[in-house]
């Protein structure tokens, strides 16, 4: 059974970066696809991007200048960093897998999840 | 960006009865819709993809249907544990998700 662990600072100020990391355990990081997903207390789901476990990128066009997604794949690793944060990056941050389909090849839904980890921006 | 627009905002129900969702895009999104639950301090969980089929371990009494532009999920009877919220998301195009509906026990 594959778990996803994101860890990383629960606080951070105004126009630091924001640095998380997902752990994926009980399967390899690898010919897979990796997304950050977040959500504000209260509020919806926004995707933030994905990855593919070579270290090709894709991000949502709203938060791409500020954010960078890479891989270890030596470690069963991805992270997220996302800069210039204020308080409306304030959110639970999720980490969660792309499935790949034998029939239809690579598929953009999420099947797991991580339990999410709460980045608050404040000074 | 494509839009996704949930219906109602809130559902009130009652256990045992039939509870319908709707979801529509703003443009065509084919069946690349998936329809998630999500319970509080818990992460969403996969339901359905492909705008009908249903994920590994999910009860029959969950049913996606549409294609396209207009999307519905239904649940059949509803037990205590299916009072959540519920999201869908597109992955046509970019990947997007509504803003929820919550599901309420009436």
């Amino acid at each position: 059974q594959v778990q996803l662990q994101e860890s990383g600072p629960g606080l951070v100020k105004p126009s630091e970066t924001l640095s998380l990391t997902c752990t994926v355990s009980g399967g390899s990081i690898s010919s897979y696809y990796w997304s950050w997903i977040r959500q504000p207390p209260g509020k919806g789901l926004e995707w933030i991007g994905y990855i593919y476990y070579s270290g090709s990128t894709n991000y949502n066009p709203s938060l791409k200048s500020r954010v960078t997604i890479s891989v270890d794949t030596s470690k069963n690793q991805f992270s997220l960093k996302l800069s210039s944060v204020t308080a409306a990056d304030t959110a639970v941050y999720y980490c969660a897998r792309h499935p790949y389909d034998i029939l239809t090849g690579y598929e953009y839904y999420f099947d797991y999840w991580g339990q999410g980890t709460l980045v608050t921006v404040s000074s | 960006e494509i839009v996704m627009t949930q219906s109602p905002a809130t559902l009130s129900v009652s256990p045992g009865e039939r509870a319908t969702l709707s979801c529509r895009a703003s443009q065509s999104v084919s069946s690349n819709l998936a329809w998630y639950q999500q319970k509080p301090g818990q992460a969403p969980r996969l339901l359905i993809y492909g705008a009908s089929t249903r994920a590994t371990g999910i009860p029959a009494r969950f049913s996606g249907s549409g294609s396209g532009t207009e999307f519905t999920l239904t649940i059949s009877s509803l037990q205590s544990e299916d009072f959540a919220v519920y999201y869908c998301q597109q992955y046509n195009n970019c990947l997007t998700f509504g803003q929820g509906t919550r599901l309420e026990i009436k």
